[in-house]
């Protein structure tokens, strides 16, 4: 069975860092493109960012290029988000998501990153 | 990186069909074959419903249908129950370029 449990949100103050994981199980996490999708609260997804299997694509939204990092460490199933500079439009449910060719196939629970003084 | 324009909101009576449309241009939704919809309920996380314009994963129904003309893609949804009331996102992906869309979702209410 395919599990993704995300962890690292909480409450932070705008212009930190925070840094979330995904653990991923149940699939060969090496063989998959992972990706970052957000929804603010009451909200739409917004995709945020994603990450090829070795790490040799990148892609990154506008909205938060230049400020977040995406990274996965395939030794240890897990795909990170390094959030530098945060701003109060961060604020959102993130989640990790699985990836096929076209496709979102496996999305975690979400960990809720609150960015407020 | 435009999101992609879905309706704000569409309604059905059970057992009639409703179509929700999603417009992207022919740098997504018409570039690709790759258009994903998700079925979203209140406090849940997303699920895949249709990928690659019209296929459906193993275990959603077959009055779930998906389909593509030109720059606008299309989900159906047949013989509408009320459990199919939710929010529903497209999306054009693909693992070529890393990069990623989503519509604006549609909320679905059952009347």
């Amino acid at each position: 069975e395919v599990q993704l449990v995300e962890s690292g949100g909480g409450l932070v103050q705008p212009g930190r860092s925070l840094r979330l994981s995904c653990a991923a199980s149940g699939f060969t996490f090496e063989d998959y493109a992972m990706h970052w999708v957000r929804q603010a609260p009451g909200k739409g997804l917004e995709w945020v960012s994603g990450i090829s299997w070795n790490s040799g694509s990148i892609g990154y939204a506008d909205s938060v290029k230049g400020r977040f990092t995406i990274s996965r460490d395939n030794a240890k199933n897990s795909l990170y988000l390094q959030m530098n500079s945060l701003r109060a439009e961060d604020t959102a449910l993130y989640y990790c998501a699985k990836a096929r060719v076209g496709e979102f196939d496996y999305w975690g629970q979400g960990t809720l990153v609150t960015v407020s003084s | 990186q435009s999101a992609l324009t879905q309706p704000a909101s569409v309604s059905g009576s059970p057992g009639q069909s409703i179509t929700i449309s999603c417009t992207g241009s022919s740098s997504d939704v018409g570039g690709y074959n790759y258009v994903s919809w998700y079925q979203q309920h209140p406090g849940k996380a997303p699920k895949l419903m249709i990928y690659d314009v019209s296929n459906r994963p193993s275990g959603v129904s077959n009055r779930f249908s998906g389909s593509k003309s030109g720059n606008t893609a299309s989900l159906t949804i047949s013989g509408l129950q009320a459990e199919d009331e939710a929010d529903y996102y497209c999306s054009s992906y693909t693992s070529f370029n890393t990069l990623g869309v989503f519509g604006g979702g549609t909320k679905l209410t059952v009347l």
